[in-house]
């Protein structure tokens, strides 16, 4: 069974404080992506990364970076955590062609107090 | 610039009746389409995708390039069909973006 796993279900964090949000995919895959989900905004992407230590801004960058050190693991960072940042976050993944399907993870609610 | 266009927030039908979610982009290339679904507490996955051209739970999509559209259809709709539908949009070359829109929600009434 192929699998997107992110390390958290919920996380409740502090304005101003560093946040990190892993994703793991152990399906081999050369894209993987990050998108929060808002309610009338649909998925939108943060960024995207289509190979070891690659990355490409996507629509919505601002106060988010990423690390992909290793092919199978896509980090999200909140390198300083603010409100407007609350939502759910979604992790996917990939092959490189853009035919076959992206399977997503389970998300991550994060709550920003 | 490359675009998914989901125009209903929210669509309720009977059910037994049919349904129709409208998807239309915005690609100068070669497009690769798809429709996710989410249903209630699970994660978003793979309804079909147009270069199939599969049947998945009933429902069916026909990219129409004159249109620019990739509706998904159903005849007759159930009631587990109720979900968050997302048409995707992936660029499908070295810069592999996956595009969504917006959503529909759709809501099969008893």
């Amino acid at each position: 069974d192929v699998k997107v796993t992110q390390s958290s279900r919920y996380l409740v964090k502090r304005t101003g404080e560093k946040v990190f949000l892993e994703c793991v995919q152990d399906m081999d895959h050369e894209n993987m992506f990050w998108y929060r989900q808002d309610p009338g905004l649909g998925l939108r992407l943060i960024y995207f990364s289509y190979d070891v230590k690659m990355k490409e801004k996507g629509d919505i960058p601002e106060g988010y970076s990423v690390s992909r050190e290793k092919k199978e693991r896509f980090s999200l960072i909140l390198e300083s955590a603010s409100t407007n940042q609350t939502s759910m976050y979604l992790c996917a993944s990939s092959f490189e062609d853009g035919r076959t399907e992206a399977f997503f993870g389970q998300g991550t609610r994060l709550t920003v107090v | 610039a490359q675009r998914v266009t989901q125009p209903e927030k929210l669509l309720s039908v009977f059910k037994g009746a049919p349904v129709e979610l409208k998807c239309n982009y915005s690609y100068s290339g070669s497009p690769e389409l798809f429709w996710y679904v989410q249903y209630s507490r699970q994660r978003l996955q793979l309804l079909l995708r147009h270069i199939s051209r599969e049947s998945i739970k009933g429902f069916t999509a026909d990219l129409n390039k004159g249109e620019t559209s990739f509706h998904l259809k159903k005849p007759f709709a159930q009631e587990e069909d109720s979900a968050m539908y997302y048409c995707a949009l992936s660029l499908s070359n070295r810069d592999d973006k996956i595009i969504f829109g917006k959503g529909t929600r759709l809501h099969i009434l008893p």
